[in-house]
């Protein structure tokens, strides 16, 4: 199947800075990526559709001057949690895939805020 | 809207078989999926589902009946390591690869 790698795999920083996360897809290009956030023992929500060359698309409820997209190639799209906050730990997942109906995910970052 | 309805835990035993079910309400479907997701790993893709009837891969199965708004997944042989939660996701037309999860179902197999 195809591969897709984030960087990195786990960051802790201090609350009130940014953290930026990279979504890559090695053996594959990818006009779209999807961004996931998953909490202990639950299930994955879509955060928002990163578009290569255009704006990132966000499911209702997420802030998009906190979760800046950037894409700005067909195998790289990153997420910059900016100004975080405890509240924003979590696991953060990225997914591609060479056909729209087949998705491969990153192995996640684990991001906690002190 | 969009919603997935699956069993939240099953427990079985090694050697058993065991069906996931998943029903959904969606408006724009076009595909279902499966992923299996191990404690503190990523989702890792199972099956998929666009037309009725059944796909095999291995001791993994995947059944859709699309009038139904149903599917599920068939686990045979299990094994140990096949503990994990399980997902079904619905693919939304025309939205290049957007997947709208399920719950998941943790599933516990026992010696």
């Amino acid at each position: 199947g195809a591969v897709v790698s984030q960087h990195p795999s786990w960051v802790i920083c201090k609350s009130g800075t940014s953290v930026k996360i990279e979504c890559r897809s090695l053996d594959f290009q990818a006009t779209t990526m999807f961004w996931y956030r998953q909490f202990p023992k639950q299930s994955l929500m879509l955060m928002a559709t990163s578009n290569e060359g255009s704006k990132a698309t966000y499911e209702q409820g997420v802030e998009k001057d906190k979760f800046l997209i950037n894409h700005a190639s067909l195998t790289l799209s990153t997420l910059t949690v900016t100004s975080a906050h405890p509240e924003d730990s979590s696991f953060y997942i990225c997914s591609a895939g060479p056909t729209s109906y087949e998705q491969y995910f990153g192995p996640g970052t684990r991001l906690t805020v002190t | 809207g969009q919603s997935l309805e699956q069993p939240s835990e099953v427990t079985a035993v090694e050697g058993a078989i065991v069906q996931i079910n998943c029903t959904y309400q969606t408006s724009g479907f076009y595909g279902l999926s499966w992923y299996q997701q191990h404690d503190g790993g990523a989702p890792t893709f199972l099956s998929y589902n666009a037309l009725d009837g059944l796909e095999e891969t291995g001791r993994f199965s995947s059944f859709l009946s699309r009038s139904d708004s149903y599917g599920y997944l068939l686990l045979q042989e299990l094994q140990m390591k096949d503990s994990a939660s399980y997902f079904c996701a619905v693919g939304v037309y025309n939205q290049g690869g957007k997947l709208i999860f399920g719950q998941g179902t943790e599933l516990s197999v026992k010696p």
